[in-house]
């Protein structure tokens, strides 16, 4: 089993509707948590970063972090055609010098 | 500024052939990483440079990798002997430290025929 799970996608949806993005993972250790979006044939860039659990709102984009269930979503409200991209979870713990732990990435769609 | 770069942007060798990769960090980033990543993967850490320590190697999947840096300057990633399995995207990226936003490169594709 992963230590981070990701479903791989693609999820197409219409432009201008609501895009809910998870992660789950299995080590309790974590407590930094990113998403981060790559385009195709680029790097991934970070979108936004959470310590431990609850809520951060950017704009149209809104993380959430239940680290009860170890369990963690990325919202995008409002989806535009720009915002087809793939979603990558990471997530981090200070007992592993705070190596980077990947999902899979979510590739998403947005049809206009 | 300029970002992270990254040369070449594709490489295409032979079964058994050495690759070497080159890595330019963000000015005055100490820490730099290089990840692997698959088709439909997610990133695999490599190996990470902090200023003058020594370097945490500890996902270098084999002893045909290896890499370099200087200080806090280029970077190099070389792969010997290479073999298919080889065959993925390598990223590298730099930060002002280990929890510091990472920047990316675009990448290096590299293919081994």
């Amino acid at each position: 089993q992963k230590e981070v799970e990701q479903d791989p996608g693609p999820l197409s949806v219409p432009e201008g509707a609501i895009v809910s993005l998870n992660c789950t993972y299995s080590n309790s250790a974590f407590q930094y948590f990113m998403w981060y979006r790559q385009y195709s044939r680029k790097g991934p860039e970070l979108l936004m970063y959470t310590y431990s659990s609850g809520n951060k709102e950017d704009g149209r984009f809104t993380a959430q972090v239940d680290k009860s269930s170890k369990y963690i979503s990325l919202f995008i409200r409002d989806s535009q055609p720009s915002d087809s991209a793939t979603y990558l979870c990471a997530m981090s713990a200070a007992d592993s010098n705070y190596q980077l732990i990947w999902g899979a990435g979510t590739k998403l769609i947005i049809k206009p | 500024g300029a970002g992270v770069s990254q040369s070449p942007s594709n490489k295409v060798t032979e079964k058994g052939k050495d690759v070497e990769l080159r890595c330019d960090p963000i000015s005055g980033h100490t820490a730099l990483y290089w990840y692997r990543q698959r088709l439909g993967q997610g990133l695999e850490f490599l190996i990470y440079f902090q200023g003058n320590s020594a370097p945490d190697k500890s996902g270098l999947p084999s002893d045909r990798f290896s890499a370099e840096r200087t200080g806090e300057s280029v970077s190099t990633l070389t792969i010997q002997r290479t073999q298919q399995e080889d065959s993925a995207v390598y990223l590298c990226a730099s930060s002002l430290g280990r929890l510091n936003e990472q920047f990316f490169g675009p990448g290096t594709r590299l293919t081994v025929l």
